[in-house]
């Protein structure tokens, strides 16, 4: 079955920019999905087609997806921006979800 | 503004089965895919499942020959069971819009925590 691999912490201090990743085998040739989720609640879609912004999604959320390798990348972080980060990719007509990476902003 | 709300019991028996259901407000079922997805007490996301209006559905090759799930466009809801259920079951469940592989998943429920105990 497909795996997505992300470092399970990282940590950024406020203002200035973080990126996440996000690893899998051809990962670039899919399309790759971001989702923060906070404490208690429910996650929300920040980055879908790798670069994508829902709308209602700050500027400073971005990503990209080349190799093997789906990067989001948060410009200017705020203490807000504190969550659990999954990547999410389709393979198979299946999702996989990453295990997760908890972006700590010091 | 999509919205969705899961309900189901709360606690459920080991061996029993797991029913949910998810329904659907400001907008119509029958126009996309529709996801379920668990959350083990601080763990990660797994993708269980989805369901298409037509019926058409798939789900998650580690769960696949434990899950159902149907579509109810009279009533906007989808439903989720998941058979044979152990502790390791036990999980908050999501259902969410699915947008396709390519758009993510974007309304999530609010999540509700079911329990697996005798």
């Amino acid at each position: 079955s497909y795996e997505l691999t992300q470092p399970p912490s990282v940590s950024v201090s406020p203002g200035q920019t973080v990126s996440i990743t996000c690893s899998g085998d051809k990962l670039g040739d899919k399309y790759a999905c971001w989702y923060q989720q906070k404490p208690g609640q429910s996650p929300v879609l920040v980055i879908y087609q790798d670069s994508r912004r829902p709308s209602g999604i700050p500027e400073r959320f971005s990503g990209s997806n080349s190799g093997n390798t789906a990067t989001l990348t948060i410009t200017g972080t705020q203490s807000m921006d504190e969550a659990d980060y999954y990547c999410q990719a389709w393979d198979s007509s299946t999702w996989v979800f990453g295990g997760g990476t908890k972006l700590t902003v010091l | 503004q999509v919205q969705l709300q899961e309900s189901g019991p709360g606690l459920v028996k080991p061996s029993e089965t797991l029913s949910l259901t998810c329904t659907v407000s400001g907008g119509s079922i029958g126009t996309y895919y529709w996801s379920w997805i668990r959350q083990p007490p601080g763990k990660g996301l797994e993708w269980i499942g989805y369901i298409y209006n037509s019926g058409s559905h798939m789900s998650n090759p580690s769960l696949k020959s434990r899950v159902t799930t149907s579509v109810d466009m009279s009533k906007n809801q989808f439903s989720l069971r998941l058979s044979s259920v152990t502790a390791a079951d036990t999980a908050v469940y999501y259902c969410a819009r699915d947008g396709g592989g390519s758009h993510g998943l974007d309304y999530w429920g609010q999540g509700t925590m079911v329990t697996v105990s005798s």
